[in-house]
């Protein structure tokens, strides 16, 4: 199975930049690696993804490396509504593989 | 509005008593998927749909069942509950390697 590695949690203090890490060794060429988070009591929602360059979107920035083995989740100021758990995930066609995620708190 | 939709919200049932969680999404996707979520275990994906009558199970399929009749429509069936399925359950749905909708869950509770 197509793995992935996170810390169990993180902290960032509020209005500063916040590295999610994600270790995704057993990557093959194909998979895309999403990144989804999931705020208390709802369903997990997409953030970003990418093959392998990097990418922006209006809610975050993918850093994948060039090995592809690794990948972070920059989220560029963190806000208080930015607490929740952020999940890295393989895409095989269309398995979607969550790990437990990183649960990351925002101190005002 | 675009969105997947789960019913019933919450459920509390007991051991042995069938029932079947509801998951629909307006959106025209071919992929659906149930997933449980248990504290400190994260996600795990119980059943997938790659389209109408094609299912196929995940990583903890034990227990449940589903079908696929209609595109829309991806039912979770409980045929004899027990206490170890007491989860949450969500339904999710895409086009082949897109954005993965989740709907907002459904809190079971198996005495």
């Amino acid at each position: 199975d197509a793995k992935t590695t996170q810390p169990n949690s993180m902290e960032s203090n509020e209005e500063e930049p916040v590295h999610l890490p994600c270790n995704h060794s057993t990557i093959s060429g194909t998979d895309y690696i999403h990144w989804y988070r999931q705020l208390p009591s709802q369903g997990p929602e997409y953030v970003i993804h990418g093959l392998t360059s990097n990418v922006n979107n209006r809610m975050a920035s993918l850093a994948i490396a060039e090995d592809r083995k690794s990948s972070t989740l920059i989220l560029h100021r963190a806000t208080l509504r930015d607490a929740a758990v952020y999940y890295c995930i393989l895409l095989l066609q269309y398995q979607f593989y969550f790990g437990t995620g990183t649960s990351l708190t925002v101190i005002p | 509005e675009a969105q997947v939709t789960q019913n019933p919200r919450y459920l509390i049932t007991v051991t042995g008593k069938k029932l079947t969680v509801t998951c629909s999404q307006n959106m025209n996707h071919e992929y659906m998927s149930w997933y449980r979520q248990d504290p400190g275990l994260g996600l795990r994906q119980i059943y997938y749909s790659m389209n109408v009558e094609v299912t196929d199970k995940g990583d903890v399929p034990e227990g449940y069942k589903v079908s696929r009749k209609e595109k829309r429509n991806f039912p979770l069936i409980l045929e004899s509950p027990s206490p170890n399925q007491t989860s949450l359950y969500f339904c999710a749905s895409s086009n082949r390697g897109e954005t993965q909708y989740f709907g907002p869950g459904t809190r079971l509770l198996v005495l």
